[in-house]
Formats: structure tokens, C-alpha cells, sequence
């Protein structure tokens, strides 16, 4: 069965620093990636996802993401971080292989503390 | 304004009551989703419906009933509340069953049973 480890539970970091959100996944067969952020007491918001094609997918609010398929890697970067994206940050896999549904494997998420 | 909403968004309750929580979207999406969100655990998958009348188990479905009787409604019952039941509930929908699609997320329900 597919898994999602967020290596880091929480990352604080100073506003216009640069921030990594690690995230594996456990298979190495062809899965379809996804990052979403929770806003303080608001639902989840899908900020990009890896389908296929080039590896590096580009999303909202200045963010994107690195698909290494050797490393079975998916991390969430920003060159710059404002106060506004402290929030939590779910990295989620889907395997188009389990019957084809649509079925989110979660990991635990990362606390992304942006401190001015 | 059009999208996925829950209903309430807190509530207390006590050990042994029946509690139903409330979803709703506009979109017409087909498909819907319960899932609950624990710390350390992220979000675990407890139910979801691809049709109206058409539901099935997830991860973690153990003490929780769920009716799909229209479109647009998804209500999850927990027929017996008990203190793991304690949790925020997210429910979540997407146009298709694809696993490349997009699943959209109401703004959660934080349930605390005492």
C-alpha cells in the first residue's frame, strides 16, 4: 500500500527566506502527486500536483515542486516566504493503479511558521 | 456563494449520542468524500460515494454510517459517539473518479465528544 512520510512536522522560518517541505512517497510505480495547504481553521487548498511531464510543476502563491521518481521525492519550495503562508502543508499520492479511483493516500503535514 | 460547505462547524457532545454532520456542494460533482484529520496522521479517508445511493468503505469507516440520497448532500452520522470519534472532519468532492483529479474540501467540522 501506497505511504506519504512529511519528514518535518515543523518548520519555522523567517519572512523572504527561502523554505523546502520534504515530502517521500513509498512506491516507485507511476503515481500522480499532489501539495495542499491548510489555512488556520480552513479547509484544504490544492496548491499544485505532478500528473506527468516535466518535473518541476509550478503552482499558486509563488510555489512549486520538484517530482524525483529515482528518490520517490516530491518537495514543496518557495524562494521567498511572506507571513501570510504560515499554514499547514499536506503532501498527498494518488496511485491510478488501485482500481483507478480517485483515493488520497495524506501524509502527516508540515507546520510552516513564517516568523517576521 | 457556490462550493462545499459543512454544517455545523462545531460541535460537543457526549459519549453515546447520535451526531450527524452536514455536507453540501454546488457543483453537482459525482463524487464525494469523508475524511478525518488527527494529529500525526493527517487525513484518513472514512467513506465516499461516487453517485447518489452508491457508497463505500475507506480506511478508517468503523463506527460511522453515511447516506448519499441526493447529488448534492453527503451527510456522516457517527451512530454512538465515542471519545476517538474526536476529531476535525473534512468532507471533500471531484468532478470525476480519476486519479488525477482534483479533490475540492469544505472548510471542516471539529467535533469534540466528551
Amino acid at each position: 500500500a501506497q505511504s506519504v512520510t512529511q519528514l518535518d512536522s515543523q518548520v519555522p522560518v523567517f519572512e523572504e527566506a527561502p523554505v523546502e517541505l520534504r515530502c517521500n512517497y513509498s512506491s516507485s510505480v507511476s503515481v500522480y502527486l499532489f501539495w495542499y495547504v491548510q489555512y488556520p481553521n480552513q479547509g484544504l487548498q490544492l496548491l499544485l500536483k505532478y500528473l506527468s511531464g516535466s518535473t518541476l510543476v509550478k503552482g499558486i502563491n509563488g510555489f512549486e515542486a520538484e517530482f524525483n521518481k529515482s528518490q520517490t521525492s516530491f518537495h514543496l519550495r518557495k524562494p521567498s516566504v511572506h507571513i501570510s503562508d504560515t499554514a499547514e502543508y499536506f503532501c498527498a499520492v494518488s496511485d491510478p493503479g488501485s482500481g483507478g479511483y480517485n483515493k488520497l493516500i495524506f501524509g502527516a503535514g508540515t507546520r510552516l511558521a513564517v516568523h517576521p | 456563494d457556490a462550493g462545499i460547505t459543512q454544517s455545523p462547524r462545531y460541535k460537543i457532545t457526549e459519549t453515546g449520542r447520535q451526531v450527524t454532520l452536514m455536507c453540501h456542494q454546488t457543483w453537482s460533482h459525482s463524487y464525494m468524500f469523508w475524511y478525518r484529520q488527527d494529529l500525526g496522521h493527517g487525513l484518513r479517508l472514512i467513506y465516499y460515494s461516487a453517485a447518489a445511493d452508491i457508497t463505500d468503505k475507506g480506511e478508517v469507516p468503523d463506527g460511522y454510517v453515511v447516506s448519499r440520497s441526493k447529488t448534492e448532500n453527503f451527510p456522516l452520522t457517527l451512530e454512538s459517539a465515542t471519545r476517538s470519534q474526536t476529531s476535525v472532519y473534512f468532507c471533500a468532492s471531484s468532478e470525476s473518479f480519476a486519479a488525477w483529479d482534483t479533490q475540492y474540501f469544505g472548510p471542516g467540522t471539529r467535533l469534540t465528544v466528551l
